[in-house]
């Protein structure tokens, strides 16, 4: 099991530029949430999708949008980078089965920086 | 809204010196709590979680009690080793049970053990 999968490992850009990062979730896993993590700080949650829509977000500006794919991969697309964008991009997943909480599995981020 | 006040670091200890780690949290209901550790390099991996009051979370020789009346989840392990210099989240989700919903986490606390 590979378990959660990012790409790219590291992105530079500059402001005004548009960028999309990838993930694949954990085999099994159907729900994928994405967060931001400035430096020094702890994760901030952007948003979640779940059969390919939506389902919660956090309060990030609408320069930040996302997919996910049939396959339930996804992709967080940020448009028109500010500096304040550069953090590490972290996937995490989960399933929707079983009982108990369903845990979220991170993957080793996306660090971003903005020039 | 919710929200996870975490100890300020850096922590720096002797290997086998005694942690603790404070954690205090604000949520509406009953939320479940969380203690995620990132090494570096890599993504977030749950240490431990509790799913209601009065629960004792343990892994690895760590341990934190939902204290519900005082709002904590503090972390403490008895017996540090330098394998667990780290960054360690707290963090809260809104629910006990079911499908994953977004994570709240405090800023984070840098562990380091010396030999």
């Amino acid at each position: 099991d590979a378990g959660v999968t990012q790409s790219p490992t590291h992105l530079i850009k500059t402001r005004g530029q548009q960028v999309t990062l990838r993930c694949s979730p954990k085999s099994g896993h159907d729900t994928v949430s994405w967060y931001q993590q400035a430096l020094g700080q702890g994760p901030q949650f952007i948003f979640q999708y779940y059969e390919e829509e939506e389902r919660q977000r956090g309060n990030f500006p609408d320069r930040f949008s996302g997919h996910q794919f049939p396959n339930y991969s996804s992709e967080l697309n940020v448009n028109a980078l500010l500096l304040g964008d550069s953090a590490l991009y972290l996937c995490a997943s989960s399933s929707t089965g079983g009982a108990g909480y369903n845990e979220q599995f991170f993957g080793p981020g996306t660090r971003l920086t903005v020039l | 809204g919710d929200s996870v006040t975490q100890m300020e670091g850096p922590v720096t200890l002797s290997e086998e010196a005694f942690l603790t780690i404070n954690c205090t949290y604000t949520a509406t209901g009953y939320p479940s709590l969380f203690w995620y550790v990132q090494y570096p390099g890599e993504g977030l991996q749950l240490l431990l979680k509790a799913t209601k009051a009065d629960d004792k979370g343990s892994n690895k020789g760590f341990e934190a009690t939902y204290r519900k009346e005082t709002t904590s989840f503090h972390l403490e392990k008895g017996s540090v080793q330098v394998s667990d210099s780290a960054v360690y989240f707290c963090a809260l989700s809104p629910i006990s049970s079911g499908s994953a919903r977004q994570l709240t986490f405090g800023s984070g606390t840098q562990l380091t053990v010396l030999p």
